[in-house]
C-alpha cells in the first residue's frame, strides 16, 4: 500500500470519448502531481497542485483538464484525445512542493487511445 | 535548464554481482532523488540525498556535489532487483518541478 491510489488501472478510449482519471492520497500531503510516461521517454510533469491550487501547467494541451477539489483528491479529465496520448499516467503526492520533498507515486493508469 | 543523464541505459547482471548506476546533472541542485520502477509501472522512491552517502539494506546512494554526479550501488544483486532505476533533480528554474533521467533498465538473472 503506497498510500496513493489511482483508478482505473487500465483505460481504452476512442478519440471522441470523455473519461476521467482519479487519484486519491491517504498521506495527509499538501501537494499532488500528474505525470505522463510514454514509451522510451523520461517522466514528464503535467500539472502540480499545492493546497488545491494549480502551481504548474507544463504546457499541457487543453484536452487534458485537471481538477483538485481538495488536497486528497486529484482528477484528470480527458476529452478528444489523440493516439499519441496513449501512455502511463502517474499521480504522485508529497508533503509540499519543495524539490527535497519525497514524492509518493500511485500505480498509474495505462491509457490507450484508439 | 537542468539536464539529467543516466548510464548505462541497460544493464544485465548475474545474481550476486555488484551493480553501479550513474547519474550526471548539469546545474547545481539542492537534492537528488533515486526512484525504482517495477514492470507494471509502480514507482517507489528509494533515496533523497543532498550530500555524502545514504544506505538502505543492499542499496547505497552517493552524491558528489562538486562533480554533479551521483551513483546508485546494489550489493549482492538479486533477480527481484530487476527494475528501471531513475534519478531526478529539481529544475534550476522552478524547484517545485523534478527533471527525470531516462532511466537504467536492470535485469538480474539467477
Amino acid at each position: 500500500e503506497t498510500g496513493v491510489t489511482q483508478t482505473p488501472r487500465h483505460l481504452v478510449m476512442g478519440m471522441t470519448n470523455k473519461k476521467s482519471l482519479k487519484c486519491e492520497q491517504h498521506l495527509g500531503h499538501n501537494a499532488m502531481y500528474w505525470y505522463k510516461q510514454s514509451a522510451k521517454k523520461p517522466l514528464e510533469l503535467m500539472f502540480v497542485y499545492n493546497f488545491k491550487e494549480q502551481t504548474e501547467n507544463n504546457s499541457v494541451p487543453s484536452r487534458f483538464s485537471p481538477e483538485c477539489p481538495n488536497s486528497s483528491h486529484l482528477f484528470l479529465h480527458l476529452h478528444t484525445l489523440q493516439p499519441e496520448d496513449s501512455a502511463l499516467y502517474l499521480c504522485a503526492s508529497s508533503q509540499d512542493t519543495q524539490g527535497e520533498d519525497t514524492q509518493y507515486f500511485g500505480p498509474g493508469t495505462r491509457l490507450t487511445v484508439l | 535548464k537542468n539536464e539529467v543523464e543516466q548510464s548505462p541505459q541497460n544493464l544485465t547482471a548475474q545474481e550476486g554481482e555488484f551493480i553501479t548506476i550513474n547519474c550526471s546533472y548539469s546545474v547545481g541542485i539542492s537534492a537528488l532523488h533515486w526512484l525504482q520502477q517495477h514492470p507494471g509501472g509502480g514507482i517507489v522512491s528509494l533515496f533523497m540525498l543532498s550530500s555524502g552517502k545514504k544506505k538502505h539494506g543492499r542499496l547505497i546512494a552517493t552524491i558528489n556535489i562538486q562533480e554533479k554526479h551521483s551513483s546508485l550501488h546494489i550489493t549482492a544483486s538479486h533477480p527481484r532487483d530487476s527494475a528501471v532505476y531513475i534519478c531526478a533533480v529539481p529544475s534550476y528554474i522552478n524547484t517545485d518541478k523534478l527533471i527525470f533521467g531516462t532511466g537504467t533498465r536492470l535485469q538480474v538473472f539467477p
